[in-house]
């Protein structure tokens, strides 16, 4: 199965709030990430957490870490027409392990 | 334009010809990786390397793959005698040693296989 899991699609309307979830299965994973990837473009590093850590704020960027269950959640606040792009979870281990693992990525539309 | 860039953006070619990818990284960077995405999916990491040394590669690096890094510049990743399975973005990243976690993605290499 996969090592990391997101849901494929969320739709919002602008002003609101976003929560894109994400779960992974590597307990050893030291570092998670939210990229960002717009139509035709590479992938845009937002935020990152490091696992001991349960949150980290970054302007409209809220990441929850819940260690215990392997859940990792990234909201979005007064979200944007802009902020539609697939958004995608990704963890490492650190240390020596440079393998950087994935989920499918989030669709996030934001209707006006 | 100081960051991570790929070349070419699209290439399109026939099953069995062999194609050749650049990635030039944000130039204080000596980390490099390279990923492969396909449709619908997250990147799947292939290799990475620290200067010009190759450290770690997947098992998804079959033998018709090879990447180099050879002056801890630029890299390129060959793929001889494509298939149709080899078609997807191919996307090169870096990152500066002491903070690895932080990997910059450049645009992609689109390559399809017909």
């Amino acid at each position: 199965g996969e090592d990391v899991e997101q849901s494929l699609f969320l739709s919002v309307r602008e002003g609101d709030s976003s929560v894109i979830n994400c779960t992974y299965t590597d307990s050893s994973s030291t570092y998670l990430y939210w990229y960002k990837q717009e139509p035709g473009a590479g992938l845009q590093l937002l935020t990152y957490i490091f696992s001991n850590m349960d949150m980290k704020q970054d302007q409209r960027l809220t990441v929850l870490l819940n260690k215990k269950d392997k859940h990792l959640s990234l909201r979005i606040a007064d979200t944007q027409t802009g902020d539609s792009a697939i958004y995608f979870c990704a963890e490492r281990q650190g240390g020596n392990n440079n393998d950087m693992r994935f989920g499918a990525g989030t669709r996030l539309t934001v209707k006006p | 334009d100081t960051g991570v860039s790929q070349n070419p953006r699209h290439k399109i070619t026939k099953r069995g010809q062999n194609v050749t990818f650049r990635c030039d990284p944000i130039s204080e960077h000596n980390r490099l990786y390279w990923y492969r995405q396909t449709l619908g999916q997250g990147p799947e990491f292939l290799t990475y390397f620290q200067n010009e040394a190759q450290l770690e590669k997947s098992r998804l690096l079959s033998d018709r793959f090879s990447a180099e890094r050879p002056k801890g510049s630029f890299s390129t990743l060959e793929i001889q005698r494509t298939e149709q399975g080899d078609s997807a973005m191919y996307l090169c990243a870096s990152s500066l040693d002491d903070r690895g976690h932080e990997q910059f993605f450049g645009p992609g290499t689109r390559l399809t296989v017909l």
